[in-house]
């Protein structure tokens, strides 16, 4: 089965210092790959995606970059975090397997990312 | 105005009461998501339909696309069922747009 791990659950950086978090995905190839934020008191939004090996679309511009250093890898970076870094990071992945109803759609855990 | 649109933002109701959520959108879509996410910001999904209507336990959602307008129902309702429920309309690249989310409370 599929099974799409994310990490730290939780972080506190302070304001300058660089970030990674990093997304891994089991059981799946060539899948879709999203990095999703929710500020406080906001919905979620996309911030970037990936449809295969080192291609990387940004969705809003910002002090983010991602990467996908391997097929089933997104990382997402920053060089020095500011604070409005601040959110709740999801990654998830997707695939349409045939017909649209046996689309999956998968989400993490979510990171929890403070910025002092 | 944002691309998808919820109602309410915030509902509180007693164990037992048929809930109605809204999800309006503006943009093409293939398809939308009913997500729920927990407490702990944990997000699931609870369905994806692109016409008609899908049931999955005490849960019913339903689509028009003319209309493009959705709806999540939560029947015999229980206070577990408190959470965010969020609307996602399905865009190019399954790219996701979301709602702003509805706050369900159910006190017991």
């Amino acid at each position: 089965s599929q099974t799409i791990h994310q990490w730290p659950a939780t972080l506190v950086q302070p304001v300058g210092s660089p970030l990674s978090l990093e997304c891994t995905v089991e059981g799946t190839s060539n899948p879709n790959l999203y990095w999703y934020r929710q500020a406080a008191g906001r919905g979620l939004q996309l911030l970037f995606y990936s449809v295969g090996i080192g291609q990387i679309s940004s969705e809003v511009p910002q002090n983010l970059s991602a990467s996908r250093p391997q097929d089933r890898q997104f990382i997402l970076s920053s060089k020095k975090l500011l604070l409005s870094d601040s959110g709740f990071y999801l990654c998830a992945w997707s695939r349409i397997t045939g017909p649209l109803f046996n689309y999956g759609y998968t989400f993490g855990s979510g990171t929890r990312l403070t910025v002092v | 105005k944002n691309e998808v649109e919820q109602s309410p933002q915030n509902l509180t109701a007693q164990e037992g009461e048929f809930i109605t959520i809204n999800c309006s959108y503006s943009v093409g879509i293939s398809a939308l998501h009913w997500l729920q996410q927990h407490p702990g910001g944990g997000i699931v999904s609870l369905f994806m339909l692109s016409s008609g209507k899908k049931k999955h336990g005490r849960l019913i959602a339903t689509i028009n696309i003319q209309e493009k307008h959705s709806s999540l129902h939560i029947t015999a309702s229980h206070p577990r069922d408190s959470a965010v429920y969020i609307c996602a309309c399905i865009r190019g690249a399954q790219k996701l747009v979301f709602g702003q989310g509805t706050r369900l409370t159910i006190n017991p």
